[in-house]
């Protein structure tokens, strides 16, 4: 059975103090790793997928990258319009094609 | 595009009434799915379609749930009779790949609550 943990629950950071969420996993073979931002009321939005360890990606102040086991997510000087609740995500190539989500790791970042 | 459309953001209902949710996909894309997201339990797969078939249901808890997709631009999620802990947020997402390059694209949810 595919599992997924984020850690911390909670983060609250101060504008432009950088800092990293973790996503740790156990796939039969992994097809895919999802980061999603979520924001109140509303519908996870999509930020990346990573298929290899040791891939890469960036967006304006966050940065995933992927190993066997865990993936990061990295923000750099964040700002208030940061805050929201980030959400790690894995396909794997033995399920179908669903994604299995972590709970999440609401960011909040203190202007 | 407007993007994945669900349809009633907030939804109140009895205790053993029926319940039933909508879901417009994105033009074009071939997959949608049912989510749903609870405090204690975070964001759980009900179902899953691929062309309109449903090829994955084993998330759905009970005989209570049923879903439909008779088309490719709408799909519907009932709940019969409804009870308070279906209380949750109901999520539709679709995709033009089964989870690939580009994700899923989520709509705002449906807010259920069963008093």
């Amino acid at each position: 059975e595919d599992q997924v943990t984020q850690s911390p629950e909670a983060l609250r950071l101060q504008e432009g103090e950088s800092s990293s969420l973790n996503c740790s996993y156990t796939v039969s073979g992994l097809r895919g790793l999802f980061w999603y931002r979520q924001d109140p009321g509303k519908g996870p939005e999509f930020l990346f997928t990573l298929y290899s360890a040791g891939e890469e990606k960036e967006k304006e102040r966050l940065k995933a990258t992927l190993t066997k086991k865990e993936s990061f997510l990295h923000i750099t000087a964040p700002k208030p319009e940061d805050s929201a609740t980030y959400l790690c995500a894995v396909q794997s190539r033995g399920s179908a094609r669903q994604l299995t989500f972590g709970s999440g790791t609401q960011l909040t970042v203190l202007p | 595009d407007a993007g994945v459309i669900q349809s009633p953001r907030h939804e109140v209902t009895e205790m053993g009434q029926e319940v039933t949710l909508r879901c417009k996909p994105i033009s074009g894309h071939d997959y949608l799915f049912w989510y749903r997201q609870t405090m204690m339990r975070g964001l759980e797969l009900l179902i899953y379609f691929n062309n309109n078939v449903p090829i994955d249901d084993s998330g759905m808890p009970e005989d209570r749930f049923s879903a439909k997709m008779p088309n490719a631009s709408f799909s519907t999620l009932k709940i019969q009779p409804s009870e308070p802990r279906d209380s949750a947020v109901y999520f539709c997402a679709s995709s033009a790949q089964a989870g690939g390059r580009y994700g899923y694209t989520f709509g705002s949810g449906t807010r259920l609550t069963v008093v």
